[in-house]
């Protein structure tokens, strides 16, 4: 089935540094989810994209989606120890009634 | 206060034994979703379901049963077939499915004793 690949795999940064991660797709993603999952515990909802080249903003966090909706950018400015987690993008397939998520980007930041 | 709850926190399982993994939810949502998570993995989705009396197996099925006999209810059994069942249990639902957000309970530790 549909996979989306996240790249890196791993990230560590220094705090107030930014960074960027992205979620790929071989094929055009009808919406895109992001999600964050704290050290030990659950994934939290962070943001949906649906439009070509969306663009939302939550604080310090930007996320994007690409022009032909084949990927996805999440962006954080000057990085926070509070940051840190596993961020995961996810889509449902075509449209369909389950997620598929990618495996994660996972975040350690250097106070 | 709305939410979804997994009990228990932590399980253990002897050999051939099987276990029962619970998933409530009070947010009148009508798709729930299990899945299982390994260190370093993605979640890998066991079965879902997006309405009362029906459920799809997911992409790891094997060696799982679930139910979904109320709205609220949708626990998860992993059976003795299961021959590597140590993970990090998610239970999630969803309004209705599809691309709307899934909400997460905290998760049920299995580990084998």
């Amino acid at each position: 089935g549909q996979q989306v690949m996240q790249i890196p795999q791993y990230q560590h940064v220094q705090e107030g540094e930014d960074f960027t991660t992205y979620c790929n797709s071989s094929t055009t993603l009808s919406n895109i989810q992001w999600y964050k999952q704290r050290p030990g515990g659950h994934p939290v909802f962070l943001i949906q994209l649906v439009k070509s080249g969306e663009v939302k903003k939550q604080k310090r966090l930007t996320f994007q989606f690409g022009e032909a909706k084949k990927n996805s950018s999440l962006h954080i400015t000057a990085t926070q120890t509070t940051d840190v987690g596993t961020y995961f993008c996810a889509e449902n397939q075509g449209g369909s009634e389950k997620l598929v998520f990618g495996k994660g980007m996972k975040l350690t930041v250097n106070p | 206060d709305g939410g979804i709850t997994q009990s228990p926190k932590y399980l253990f399982r002897k050999e051939g034994q099987n276990v029962t993994l619970s998933c409530e939810q009070n947010l009148n949502h009508d798709a729930m979703y299990w899945y299982r998570q390994d260190p370093g993995q993605g979640l890998r989705l066991i079965y879902y379901s997006q309405i009362v009396n029906d459920f799809q197996k997911g992409d790891i099925a094997e060696g799982y049963s679930v139910s979904r006999e109320k709205k609220e209810s949708f626990p998860l059994t992993v059976t003795s077939a299961q021959k590597n069942p140590t993970a990090f249990y998610l239970c999630a639902s969803s309004a209705d499915g599809g691309n709307q957000p899934q909400h997460f309970g905290d998760g049920t530790r299995l580990s084998i004793l």
